[in-house]
């Protein structure tokens, strides 16, 4: 199985910062990977697609990058509602699998 | 809009059996694969099962294979989990995911979930 790393597993931010979390394949999975956002409670919500696609109807602060086995998620500037906890998922090869999340507070 | 609704779940003892349902609207179900993801208490996420539309396809996890079973009807636009030999390790929320036409892998809409307890 491919696994994927997520880090950090925790931030802390505040309003207006720039925010980054980064997501290491144990291999190639070429642009095959997702970011989903997770409010405590709730469903998790598709935020980005093959890597650097904005889903429709996500706020363009959020953007993701990468390919190959490194990957990046943004969020430009930080609003209170972007407290979460974000994961990326590989689909090059089943099982899919996530990473172990990042969890997002505000300072 | 988009409508995924869990249910099912509940506290079953370990050796149990359980059937979780999915009723999807909103969409042409017919069209989209479909899978399940689940969440064990204070964890992350972890796919389960997904199904092609035709019910053709079916693929599974290696720690369900054998014990679950995912199955569709599409003229009830709903999905199914059929669990058997229930672990304490099954234990998690149920997430019900709509896929693309193409892919399975891309989970676009979700449910709220249903939570499964395995316990004695």
């Amino acid at each position: 199985d491919i696994q994927m790393t997520q880090s950090p597993s925790s931030l802390s931010a505040s309003v207006g910062d720039r925010v980054t979390i980064t997501c290491q394949a144990s291999q190639d999975i070429s642009n095959y990977l997702n970011w989903y956002q997770q409010k405590p409670g709730k469903a998790p919500k598709l935020l980005i697609y093959d890597a650097s696609n904005l889903e429709t109807g996500v706020p363009s602060r959020f953007s993701g990058s990468g390919s190959g086995t490194d990957f990046t998620f943004t969020i430009s500037s930080l609003q209170p509602e972007d407290i979460a906890t974000y994961y990326c998922q590989q689909y090059d090869n089943l099982p899919d699998t996530f990473g172990q999340g990042t969890r997002l507070e505000i300072k | 809009e988009v409508q995924l609704v869990e249910s099912g779940g509940g506290l079953v003892q370990p050796g149990g059996s359980l059937r979780l349902s999915c009723a999807a609207s909103g969409f042409t179900f017919s069209s989209y694969w479909m899978s399940w993801v689940r969440q064990a208490p204070g964890k992350g996420l972890e796919w389960v099962a997904n199904i092609k539309q035709d019910g053709s396809e079916k693929y599974y996890v290696d720690s369900v294979k054998g014990r679950f079973t995912i199955s569709r009807d599409n003229a009830k636009n709903s999905l199914y989990l059929q669990m058997n030999s229930l672990r304490a390790e099954d234990t998690a929320v149920y997430y019900c995911a709509r896929g693309g036409v193409f892919s399975g892998s891309c989970y676009y809409y979700w449910g709220q979930g249903t939570l499964v307890t395995v316990s004695s």
